[in-house]
């Protein structure tokens, strides 16, 4: 079965720091990555995805991801903070084939920037 | 192009009333999905659907009910309200089988029971 944890429920940095939240799967076959990205009170917003082929993909707002599959992570960065990131942010992991359509959410983390 | 329309944006019932909530899509995407968003669980999937005339169960669906008459149209019922299903509801579409395409979400309903 597929699942994502997100470690750290609560990432708080300042304004120009370097933001690094951090995500990790479970999936037996090769997985596809998603981040999305929820401000408040709004519905989620797709940040970048990793299918196949270059394992650092680039998403919106300079924030860009990198699949490592030895470590079985997809971590998000972003060099520097600014205070319009703060937002939550939810890794997803999908798979092809077979009978499952699911897309399994990891239970977020929410980015808080400080001036 | 309007994308995944949620309706209403925010209710508030008392326990025991039924309520549907709407979900329509205008991209012709056959997967069509709801989720439940609650603090500190992420998004837990309740229905979904591959197409017309074909729905099934996700993580959570006891409570909730769920039919697909058209491409477009996904709609979730709530039988009988109750505080647990206080949540935020999403819905959620993507073409079928397009597993490495992201899904794409509606703007959420509020939903608060009494």
């Amino acid at each position: 079965a597929q699942s994502v944890t997100q470690l750290g429920s609560h990432v708080s940095v300042s304004e120009g720091a370097l933001v690094l939240l951090r995500c990790n799967y479970s999936s037996s076959v090769p997985p596809y990555l998603f981040w999305y990205v929820q401000y408040p009170n709004q519905g989620l917003q797709l940040l970048l995805k990793y299918t196949t082929g270059a394992t650092l993909v680039k998403g919106i707002n300079g924030f860009e991801a990198e699949f490592k599959k030895s470590e079985t992570s997809f971590h998000l960065t972003k060099p520097s903070a600014h205070m319009s990131d703060a937002a939550e942010y939810f890794c997803a992991v999908s798979f092809s084939g077979g009978s499952n359509y699911k897309l399994t959410f990891g239970k977020g983390t929410l980015l808080t920037v400080n001036p | 192009n309007a994308g995944v329309t949620q309706t209403p944006k925010f209710q508030v019932l008392k326990t025991g009333q039924s309520m549907t909530l709407q979900c329509a899509q205008d991209m012709n995407h056959e997967y069509m999905s709801w989720y439940r968003q609650d603090p500190g669980m992420g998004l837990r999937l309740i229905h979904y659907s591959v197409g017309a005339g074909i729905t099934d169960q996700g993580e959570v669906p006891n409570g909730y009910n769920v039919s697909r008459s058209t491409t477009e149209d996904f709609p979730l019922r709530l039988l009988s309200a109750a505080p647990s299903q206080t949540s935020v509801y999403f819905c959620a579409s993507r073409p079928r089988g397009a597993y490495n395409q992201p899904q794409h979400f509606g703007d959420g309903t509020r939903l608060s029971i009494l």
